[in-house]
């Protein structure tokens, strides 16, 4: 699996539109970028997935440039319920060790 | 959302005493992992499994030990407890498909070693 880089936490309010940016420089040609949520005492739970452009589902969107270097989680008017901890994962799709970093913790306030 | 069981959902359990953490999934998937995680950290891979009959260990040194003789169901197990295993255990599967598939989790058995 390629690399990712990801802040460590971010803070934002309810309703705000909040972006979440991960780094993988060395993402491969056939590498797939996919976004998980854990909320505490609970397995991670899949958000979005892509390749490459946008890609838009209920819960997210996920921006990817061109290089494909970086990628871009999107989440539109967040609530309190957003606060959670959200992981960027960059691998191939028949990959079978498939490892978590540390993620980002979104602190949404009131 | 995706049928992936973990029981129990806590165990508190004394030193030397051996442990089956159990998981199940009703979908199919060829592939299994165990991650462990201690409260506010990462998730660390621990074991996986792309079918029945084959095992792997993951990036994390574990002293636990995994089977997968039936495709539904992955235990994972502790023979002897120690206080060093408290932690909380997350099962996981995905299909094995050329589109790829996401990681369903379970709820976690979290495992208290006294």
């Amino acid at each position: 699996l390629a690399k990712t880089t990801q802040p460590i936490s971010m803070d934002s309010y309810e309703g705000q539109e909040v972006n979440i940016t991960c780094s993988h420089n060395n993402i491969a040609t056939n590498d797939y970028i996919t976004w998980y949520q854990q909320f505490p005492s609970q397995g991670p739970r899949f958000i979005i997935q892509g390749y490459k452009t946008k890609v838009t589902n209920e819960v997210a969107s996920l921006f990817i440039p061109a290089d494909r270097k970086s990628s871009t989680l999107s989440l539109p008017r967040v609530s309190l319920s957003d606060t959670a901890v959200y992981y960027c994962l960059v691998g191939a799709i028949r990959d079978d060790k498939i490892i978590f970093g540390k993620g980002t913790r979104l602190h949404i306030l009131p | 959302e995706a049928d992936i069981y973990q029981t129990p959902r806590y165990l508190v359990i004394g030193t030397g005493k051996k442990i089956t953490l159990e998981c199940s999934q009703t979908m199919g998937h060829d592939k299994m992992y165990w991650y462990q995680q201690d409260p506010g950290m990462e998730l660390h891979l621990i074991h996986y499994s792309y079918g029945v009959n084959s095992t792997e260990k993951g990036d994390l040194s574990s002293e636990s030990t995994v089977s997968r003789i039936r495709t539904e169901h992955f235990p994972l197990t502790l023979e002897s407890a120690r206080p060093s295993h408290t932690s909380q255990y997350l099962c996981a599967s995905s299909e094995r498909t050329a589109m790829g598939s996401p990681l369903h989790f379970g709820n976690g058995t979290r495992l208290t070693v006294t």
